[in-house]
């Protein structure tokens, strides 16, 4: 099942600060959140796990909201160097273990000088 | 550390060919997926590999198959082409799986099917 994320694009200015959510129908393990830039790889943002782990990189923030099945990255302070798709992916726990990483479709972030 | 390589870069095939990609994951790194990424549906998995098996695979048909050698170097392959099979595939390795582990992503092989 795809994770749905919100908004689908933002502007903003350099120094504004923006929400991406995600959210899922289904009881979630895990939500990971990846950048990709145009023409590049993604890459790895943050980790948020069931029971509270959060495992990523100090100037990006995060939050899992067990309960409702949503994650939200927050990207404060924004810098040109923020814009970028961003896509959460999540992992549904299965009985035996999780199963593969689902992505949404991503959030296209503009920061403007 | 070399990152994750994948070969070739550029690929373009006829419907009906078959195509096989390479992926060569970070060293020590033994779980490699693979994603297949479109303007329209975006990044979705295709499956992922640990220490030569396959542990999860996405809904794709079967003409969609992959493997994963003893040095953990991965292949995918893709028989009977077709249109909608072009596409970016990016495969990405882990040290030994993804929940808790982040991935590490090649820069792709886009594959063009005429």
């Amino acid at each position: 099942q795809q994770p749905v994320q919100s908004p689908q694009a933002v502007i903003l200015r350099e120094g504004e600060d923006a929400v991406i959510n995600c959210s899922s129908s289904k009881a979630l393990y895990s939500v990971h959140w990846y950048r990709q830039k145009h023409g590049e790889a993604p890459v790895f943002l943050m980790i948020l796990l069931k029971g509270g782990e959060q495992k990523g990189h100090e100037k990006i923030s995060a939050s899992f909201n067990e309960k409702k099945q949503q994650s939200s990255l927050y990207l404060t302070a924004s810098q040109l160097s923020y814009s970028g798709t961003y896509f959460c992916g999540t992992e549904i726990w299965s009985g035996g273990g999780a199963d593969g990483l689902t992505f949404g479709k991503g959030t296209h972030l503009i920061i403007q000088p | 550390k070399a990152g994750v390589t994948q070969t070739p870069r550029y690929l373009i095939k006829t419907r009906g060919q078959q195509v096989t990609l390479s992926c060569s994951p970070i060293s020590g790194h033994r779980s490699v997926s693979w994603y297949q990424q479109t303007p329209g549906q975006g990044l979705q998995f295709l499956f992922e590999y640990f220490s030569e098996t396959q542990r999860n695979k996405g809904n794709f048909p079967g003409r969609f198959s992959g493997r994963q050698f003893s040095n953990s170097r991965s292949e995918m392959n893709v028989s009977t082409l077709e249109l909608g099979d072009s596409a970016l595939y990016l495969c990405a390795s882990s040290l030994v799986g993804r929940s808790s582990y982040e991935q590490y992503f090649g820069p792709g092989t886009r594959l063009t099917v005429t």
